[in-house]
């Protein structure tokens, strides 16, 4: 079946350092999200891409969508403490209409 | 404006037992989708409604089921409860529409003893 894969599952940085998370479906998205889930809270929705090879900022943070529809990125420039916690794509199935979630980047943050 | 709201925090449960978790969704949003999260893991979707109906489940067994009621909140019943359905069960509404953003509530905590 699809699948939605992210790697790293963890990530240590000490703040101030840069940090990725890549996530690779095994199919075509019409559309990706990315959530941010804060340890012991919810999933809160980042943002939408639409097009292929679309980026999108939102102050530190940079998103990407592959040229081919397949692959997308999260980056954040000079990390913060206040950026600790789970990165989630989701992206949705082919033709079901169920929203698959990636298994998440788990980032740690050093001060 | 008020955010997605689910009851109870948390829940209790031995084996075999049957357990209800509500959830009601933003003003304005008709779709309601349920999520299981293990601890530590990541999202699987469950079930999906919209205007009333169930749009799609997840790969689950039958005794996991709901409905939403014609003001939009959900209700997600599991039945004869086994350890492994101890979770984080999220509720998440968006506009009707399912490539529309979805805003997650904070989540049932049950746990199955």
């Amino acid at each position: 079946g699809q699948q939605v894969m992210q790697i790293p599952q963890y990530q240590h940085v000490q703040e101030g350092e840069d940090f990725t998370t890549y996530c690779n479906s095994s199919t075509t998205l019409s559309n990706i999200q990315w959530y941010k889930q804060r340890p012991g809270g919810h999933p809160v929705f980042l943002i939408q891409l639409v097009k292929s090879g679309e980026v999108k900022k939102q102050k530190r943070l940079t998103f990407q969508f592959g040229e081919a529809k397949k692959n997308s990125s999260l980056h954040i420039t000079a990390t913060q403490t206040t950026d600790v916690g789970t990165y989630f794509c989701a992206g949705p199935n082919t033709g079901g209409f169920k929203t698959i979630f990636g298994a998440g980047t788990r980032l740690f943050v050093k001060a | 404006e008020a955010g997605v709201t689910q009851s109870p925090t948390h829940l209790i449960k031995t084996r075999g037992q049957q357990a209800t978790l509500r959830c009601s969704p933003i003003s304005g949003h008709t779709s309601v989708y349920w999520y299981q999260q293990a601890l530590g893991l990541g999202l699987q979707f469950l079930l999906w409604y919209d205007e009333g109906e169930e749009r799609n489940r997840g790969n689950f067994p039958p005794r996991f089921s709901g409905r939403q009621f014609p003001n939009y909140s959900s209700e997600l019943n599991v039945n004869a409860l086994e350890l492994e359905d101890s979770a984080l069960y999220l509720c998440a509404s968006s506009r009707s529409g399912f490539y529309n953003e979805q805003f997650f509530g904070p989540g049932t905590r049950l746990t199955v003893l």
